[in-house]
C-alpha cells in the first residue's frame, strides 16, 4: 500500500516552453502533497506544500508564478514549470501524506521526474 | 525550527563490515526522525522511523537506528554491509504534530560505497 506515482519519469523540453508533472497517490487519499527539487549530489529542497482544494504554500525563494501547483483532487497534484529555462533542469520529487487514521505523519515519495531543459 | 546534520558526504565500507551513518538533529519540540535511502535516479524509500515509541528502531534490509535524546542523535547502523546497500542515505526530521502541515527537513545526505 501507500504507492505514489509520477509522470513522466523523464522529460526534455525546449527553453521557453512549459512542462507539467503529475503526482498521483494510487491507493490512498492524499490530503497533503509536497513538491521537492533535488540537484545532483544534493539533498531535497522543499518547494511547496499543497492541500487538496487549497492554494499551495511556497517556500521562501520559490517563484509561485513559475512553479504552478494544483492539487485538485485527493489523488492528484500537478507541478507545471512555466517558461522553463536550462537552470530549471533538475530532479523533481513529490510526496504525499494521507489524512486517514493510521497514515498520520508519514510522507510517501514518488519515483521522481528528471527534467532537462535545452 | 528544526535541522539535521549529517557529517561527511561519503562513507566507504567493505562488504560484511559494520555500517554506521551519523545523524544529529536539532528541534525545539519533540521530533519524529526518519532515514531514507535513494538509489540513482529514483525517489526515496523509507528505511525506518522514530515516532516517540521505542528508542531502538528496526527497519528494512537489516538497518536499525537508536534515538538518543541526550546526544540529539539518530545514527543508522547495519551489522554487515551488502553490495546492494550502496546508495545515498538521508536523515530527516519532522515535528511530532501529525495532522498539521509538518514538513520534513532533510540532511544533505551521505553516499555509502561498499567495497567487495
Amino acid at each position: 500500500g501507500a504507492v505514489v506515482s509520477q509522470h513522466p519519469s523523464r522529460v526534455i523540453c525546449k527553453s521557453g516552453t512549459s512542462v507539467k508533472i503529475e503526482c498521483r497517490s494510487l491507493d490512498f487519499q492524499a490530503t497533503t502533497m509536497f513538491w521537492y527539487r533535488q540537484f545532483p549530489k544534493q539533498s531535497l529542497m522543499l518547494m511547496a506544500t499543497s492541500n487538496e482544494g487549497s492554494k499551495a504554500t511556497y517556500e521562501q525563494g520559490v517563484e509561485k508564478d513559475k512553479f504552478l501547483i494544483n492539487h485538485a483532487s485527493l489523488t492528484l497534484s500537478t507541478l507545471t514549470v512555466t517558461s522553463a529555462h536550462p537552470e530549471d533542469s533538475s530532479f523533481y520529487i513529490c510526496s504525499a501524506r494521507g489524512g486517514a487514521k493510521g497514515m498520520g505523519y508519514e510522507q510517501y515519495f514518488g519515483p521522481g521526474t528528471r527534467l532537462t531543459v535545452t | 525550527a528544526q535541522s539535521v546534520t549529517q557529517l561527511g558526504s561519503h562513507v566507504s565500507v567493505s562488504e560484511g563490515a559494520l555500517v554506521l551513518l551519523r545523524c544529529n538533529y536539532s528541534s525545539s519540540v519533540p521530533p519524529y526522525l526518519f532515514w531514507y535511502v535513494q538509489y540513482p535516479n529514483q525517489g526515496l524509500q523509507l528505511l525506518l522511523k522514530y515516532t516517540s515509541a521505542a528508542t531502538l528502531v528496526k527497519g528494512i534490509n537489516g538497518f536499525e537506528a537508536e534515538f538518543k535524546k541526550s546526544e540529539t542523535s539518530f545514527h543508522l547502523t547495519k551489522p554487515s554491509a551488502h553490495m546492494s546497500d550502496a546508495a545515498e542515505y538521508f536523515c530527516a526530521v519532522s515535528v511530532a504534530m501529525p495532522g498539521a502541515n509538518s514538513k520534513l527537513t532533510f540532511g544533505k545526505g551521505i553516499t555509502l560505497s561498499v567495497r567487495p
